[in-house]
């Protein structure tokens, strides 16, 4: 597509329950990301997957969060039992290069109430 | 440890006035400094600096890099309300970096009232 979706954009969810996140990256682009950002805070970064190889999970806070990915195409990121410190917009991007900076899609606010 | 640091972390500004965001690094393997305006939730790129002593510029908003100094400045003149936003600086490193090659600052909120 022409540019990163991210479905959906805003997640309300219970206390406890699981939530799964999608990210549709740029056609062709290799390399895909998932960050966190909490209310007023920085890009906290999740986990990088680049093509075929493993990916760098060393962002995920703890293990209810899992991210896959098949191929060079979407991603879901899910956080299992949910909790109120979850709460944040989560933001993918891919890139076609590293480094020549990412795409951004427009994030998924989760709220858990 | 890789980090990248932006100061201040927010700013209060007047329409009219001129501003100075900075942006200081380490890292290893240093590649490329891009800077991210965002508004509500997706950052949007802004420049991307390789060179040092270059200067990069887009209406009223420019930027440059200082490889010995390992920081960066990003100025906005004559602010405008619309130039409300978070910044973001972020590093690129050589491939084999962790993050997946790019290290991002927390940012620098800036608010620009009438």
């Amino acid at each position: 597509g022409a540019g990163v979706s991210q479905s959906p954009s805003n997640k309300v969810t219970e206390k406890g329950k699981d939530v799964e996140l999608r990210c549709d990256p740029i056609s062709g682009h290799t390399a895909l990301y998932w960050y966190r950002q909490r209310l007023g805070q920085g890009l906290e970064f999740l986990i990088y997957f680049q093509g075929n190889s493993a990916p760098d999970k060393s962002g995920l806070p703890s293990d209810r969060f899992s991210a896959e990915r098949t191929g060079e195409s979407v991603s879901t990121l899910t956080i299992q039992r949910t909790q109120q410190e979850d709460s944040a917009v989560y933001l993918c991007a891919s890139s076609s290069s590293p480094y020549y900076g990412y795409t951004f899609g427009s994030g998924t606010r989760l709220t858990v109430v | 440890e890789d980090k990248v640091v932006q100061s201040p972390l927010s700013l209060v500004v007047h329409e009219g006035d001129t501003v100075t965001l900075n942006c200081s690094y380490e890292v290893t393997n240093f590649r490329s400094l891009l800077w991210y305006k965002q508004e509500k939730k997706a950052p949007t790129f802004l420049f991307m600096l390789t060179s040092s002593g270059i200067e990069k510029k887009s209406g009223r908003l420019s930027s440059i890099l200082d490889k010995k100094e390992l920081s960066s400045i990003l100025n906005i003149t004559a602010t405008q309300t619309g130039d409300s936003a978070i910044y973001l600086c972020a590093v690129a490193m050589n491939y084999g970096g962790s993050q997946g090659n790019l290290i991002f600052g927390k940012g620098t909120k800036l608010s620009v009232k009438p």
